[in-house]
């Protein structure tokens, strides 16, 4: 059983431009949700995809898009990037809803620094 | 607004004895709640979870205690080991089958000194 993976593990962009951030999720998890870690911050949620559709958005403005592939994978997009987006980026994969034993998994994060 | 509070950024303790570490919330509607550990350079690990019709559940050192009255939760790790040196944070959310979000607090450095 493979646990989530992120790519990359660390990244730096230019002030405006875009970021593809990706994740695989957990064997047999049809659930991946995306959260920002700012620094001294708890991981706020982004959003959440089963099964391919959006299934919960966080404050989370319209540039963070992201999609679901039908392997359940999922990539997280950021369009216009601003300096406060760098942050640490996490996916977190679960089967279904949330109940005792489907708790949401985190894969290592990927550390975005926009300069 | 932040929906999940861990007030104590910080906590020492000594190998051995008892690690507690607080949580308050303030949302009525939540009523799932896990702790998480979190490496650095490292995600969030899985640590224990509790759902509102329990008010207390272990899991070999660890044992999470819930009061639904006064919206806290605790965690509880005994004995301390300084491989429990991480950064701990609380997490609720509404229970569901379908969609849900993982609501965290700041989270709680533990250093457990030898």
């Amino acid at each position: 059983e493979t646990g989530v993976t992120q790519s990359p593990t660390h990244l730096i962009k230019t002030r405006g431009q875009q970021v593809t951030l990706r994740c695989s999720s957990q064997s047999g998890h049809n659930t991946v949700s995306w959260y920002q870690q700012a620094l001294g911050q708890g991981p706020q949620f982004i959003f959440q995809y089963y099964r391919e559709e959006e299934n919960g958005r966080g404050n989370f403005p319209p540039r963070f898009s992201g999609l679901q592939f039908p392997n359940y994978s999922s990539e997280l997009n950021v369009n216009a990037l601003e300096l406060d987006d760098s942050a640490l980026y996490l996916c977190a994969s679960s089967l279904g809803g949330l109940r005792e034993g489907t708790e949401a998994f985190f894969g290592q994060g990927t550390r975005l620094t926009v300069v | 607004d932040q929906q999940v509070k861990q007030n104590s950024p910080s906590l020492s303790v000594q190998e051995g004895r008892i690690s507690i570490l607080n949580c308050d919330y303030t949302n009525s509607m939540f009523d799932y709640f896990l702790w998480y550990k979190k490496y650095p350079a490292e995600g969030p690990t899985f640590l224990i979870s509790i759902s509102s019709i329990k008010d207390k559940n272990e899991d070999g050192r660890f044992t999470v205690f819930l009061n639904k009255s006064a919206k806290h939760l605790s965690l509880h790790i005994v004995p301390s080991q300084p491989g429990d040196s991480a950064v701990y944070f609380c997490a609720a959310s509404p229970n569901s089958n379908s969609g849900y979000a993982l609501n965290f607090g700041k989270g709680t450095s533990l250093l457990v000194t030898p």
